[in-house]
C-alpha cells in the first residue's frame, strides 16, 4: 500500500510564474490536506478537500492559491504569480473517513523561488 | 481558531535520558492530539496520538499524557538514543468534524548527545 505520493519533490519557479503541487492519497483515503512549513517553523493548515468539494479552505491566502481534488487524478495546488515569500515546504496529507483514522503525511515538495 | 502552544524550543539530553516536551491548546472542544517526529528534510512522521477520552497513553519507550482541564498534554521519551534527534510536533485537531485538519505547535528540536 503506498503511502501519501507527492510531485515533484522539488520546485523552482521564477518570480510571477505559477507553481503545480500534485497530491495522490493513499489507497482508500478520501480526505486531503494541504499544509505550509516555512524553514524552521511549524507547519500551517492551508485547506481540506474531498473528492470535487472544498470542505474547509480557511487557511488558504486570498489570492493567488488554489486547490482542487478532481473526481479522477491527483490533488493539485496551484499558486499563481509566484513571489519569493511562497518559498517553503507544502505538505499533502490524507485520511479515511471523517474522525475515522489519523493523518499520514508525503514527504513534501519544496518549492523555491528565485 | 485552535492555538496550540509548545515548549521547550529545543531540548537537549545525553543518550539514556528522559526529554518532556509540553503543549498547550486553547479549544476545548479539541478532542484528537497526535505527536509527529520530523528530521531534516522529510515528511512529518506519527509516533503517538491520544483522544481526549483517554488520559495517558504508552508505546515502548514513548508516552503521551492529556490534561483536559488544564487543556494541556505532554510527550515522554525515556531513554533516549541519538536517533531520537529531530524535531517533534504537537497538534490538536479542531472541532471534532475530521483527524486531519490540525493546528500544530512551533516544534521541538530534540538533541540526544551519546
Amino acid at each position: 500500500n503506498a503511502g501519501v505520493m507527492q510531485n515533484p519533490r522539488h520546485l523552482v519557479r521564477r518570480r510571477g510564474q505559477e507553481a503545480r503541487l500534485r497530491c495522490s492519497p493513499m489507497k482508500g483515503h478520501s480526505h486531503v490536506y494541504w499544509y505550509r512549513q516555512l524553514p524552521e517553523e511549524g507547519l500551517k493548515f492551508m485547506v481540506y478537500l474531498q473528492k470535487e468539494n472544498i470542505i474547509d479552505e480557511s487557511g488558504m491566502p486570498k489570492e493567488r492559491f488554489s486547490a482542487e481534488f478532481p473526481k479522477e487524478g491527483p490533488s493539485i495546488l496551484r499558486i499563481q504569480q509566484v513571489v519569493r515569500g511562497d518559498s517553503a515546504a507544502y505538505f499533502c496529507a490524507s485520511s479515511g473517513p471523517a474522525g475515522a483514522t489519523e493523518a499520514f503525511f508525503g514527504q513534501g515538495t519544496r518549492l523555491t523561488v528565485v | 481558531g485552535e492555538n496550540v502552544e509548545q515548549h521547550p524550543s529545543t531540548l537537549s539530553v545525553q543518550e539514556g535520558d528522559s526529554a518532556v516536551i509540553k503543549c498547550t491548546y486553547s479549544d476545548s472542544a479539541s478532542n484528537y492530539f497526535p505527536w509527529y517526529k520530523q528530521e531534516l528534510g522529510k515528511r512529518p512522521q506519527l509516533i503517538i496520538d491520544i483522544r481526549s477520552n483517554v488520559g495517558e497513553k504508552k508505546d515502548q519507550r514513548i508516552a503521551v499524557t492529556l490534561n483536559k482541564t488544564a487543556k494541556h498534554f505532554s510527550l515522554h521519551i525515556t531513554e533516549t538514543q541519538p536517533e531520537d534527534s529531530a524535531v517533534y510536533f504537537c497538534a490538536a485537531s479542531e472541532g471534532g468534524t475530521s483527524y486531519g485538519k490540525l493546528t500544530f505547535g512551533q516544534g521541538t528540536i530534540l538533541t540526544v548527545h551519546p
